[in-house]
C-alpha cells in the first residue's frame, strides 16, 4: 500500500523566517494535495498538484510537484503566526476513473512560528 | 468554511454505546468520505459514498457503518463503543465526478465530531 513521509515532523521558525517542508510518496502520485489545519479542527484545503514540474502558489505558499521522484515540497516565506498550524500532504493511490477517490495521508507536520 | 457541515461538534459517551454522526457535504457534490484521525494512526480514510452508493471502503471496522441518502446528507454509525475508538472523524465531500474527464479529486473538509468514549 502507498505511504506518505513527511519530514520534518514538526518545525519551529521564527517569524519572517522561510521554511521547507516535503512529502515523499512509497508509490506513483496520482494528485497531491495539500492541506492546512489547526489542532482539533477541520483539514483547509490549500492546493493540488497534478502533473510532475508543476507549481503553485497562494499568497506566501508556494509547492511543487516532482513527479519523478515522487515528492512534493511545500515552500513558506516569510512566514507569520497565522502560518501555525499542522500541515498534511495527501495522494490519491490510484487514478478516480478506476476506483474509489480516497486520499492517503501523511503523517503531518507541526509548524509553529514564534513572534 | 468549506461548505461541509458536521454535528455534533462534541460526543461523549460510554464504552458498548451506540452514536451516530452525521455530515452534510457542499452544495453539488455527490461523494462524501469519512476519516478518522487519532494521535497513534493519524488520518486513515474509512468509507466513500458516491450519489447514494457505497464506492470504496478502507480500514473500516464491522462495527461502523454507513450510508448516504437521497439528499446526499451522509451518516455514520459507530455502534459498541470501545475506548480506542476516542478520535476525531471527519467528513468530506469532492466535486469530482465519476466517469468525467475531471480525474483530481480536492476533497473539501467539515470542521469535525470529536467522539470520547468512557
Amino acid at each position: 500500500s502507498q505511504e506518505l513521509e513527511q519530514s520534518p515532523q514538526s518545525l519551529i521558525v521564527q517569524e519572517g523566517k522561510n521554511l521547507t517542508i516535503n512529502c515523499t510518496s512509497s508509490k506513483t502520485l496520482y494528485g497531491l494535495y495539500w492541506y492546512k489545519q489547526k489542532y482539533g479542527e477541520g483539514l483547509i484545503f490549500l492546493m493540488m498538484l497534478q502533473k510532475g514540474g508543476e507549481e503553485k502558489s497562494h499568497e506566501k505558499i508556494t509547492a511543487k510537484l516532482d513527479e519523478k521522484k515522487q515528492q512534493s515540497s511545500l515552500h513558506i516565506t516569510a512566514s507569520q503566526p497565522s502560518h501555525a498550524g499542522i500541515y498534511l500532504c495527501g495522494a490519491a493511490p490510484y487514478h478516480l476513473y478506476n476506483q474509489g477517490g480516497k486520499l492517503i495521508f501523511g503523517q503531518g507536520t507541526e509548524l509553529s512560528v514564534k513572534p | 468554511d468549506s461548505g461541509v457541515t458536521q454535528t455534533p461538534k462534541h460526543l461523549i459517551t460510554a464504552t458498548g454505546q451506540r452514536v451516530t454522526l452525521r455530515c452534510s457535504p457542499r452544495s453539488g457534490d455527490l461523494s462524501v468520505y469519512w476519516y478518522q484521525q487519532s494521535l497513534d494512526q493519524g488520518l486513515q480514510f474509512l468509507i466513500q459514498y458516491y450519489n447514494g452508493e457505497e464506492r470504496a471502503k478502507g480500514n473500516i471496522l464491522e462495527r461502523f457503518s454507513a450510508q448516504q441518502f437521497p439528499d446526499l446528507h451522509s451518516e455514520l454509525n459507530l455502534s459498541s463503543l470501545e475506548l480506542g475508538d476516542s478520535a476525531l472523524y471527519f467528513c468530506a465531500s469532492s466535486p469530482a465526478r465519476l466517469g468525467t474527464p475531471r480525474v483530481y479529486n480536492e476533497q473539501f473538509f467539515g470542521p469535525g465530531t470529536r467522539l470520547t468514549v468512557l
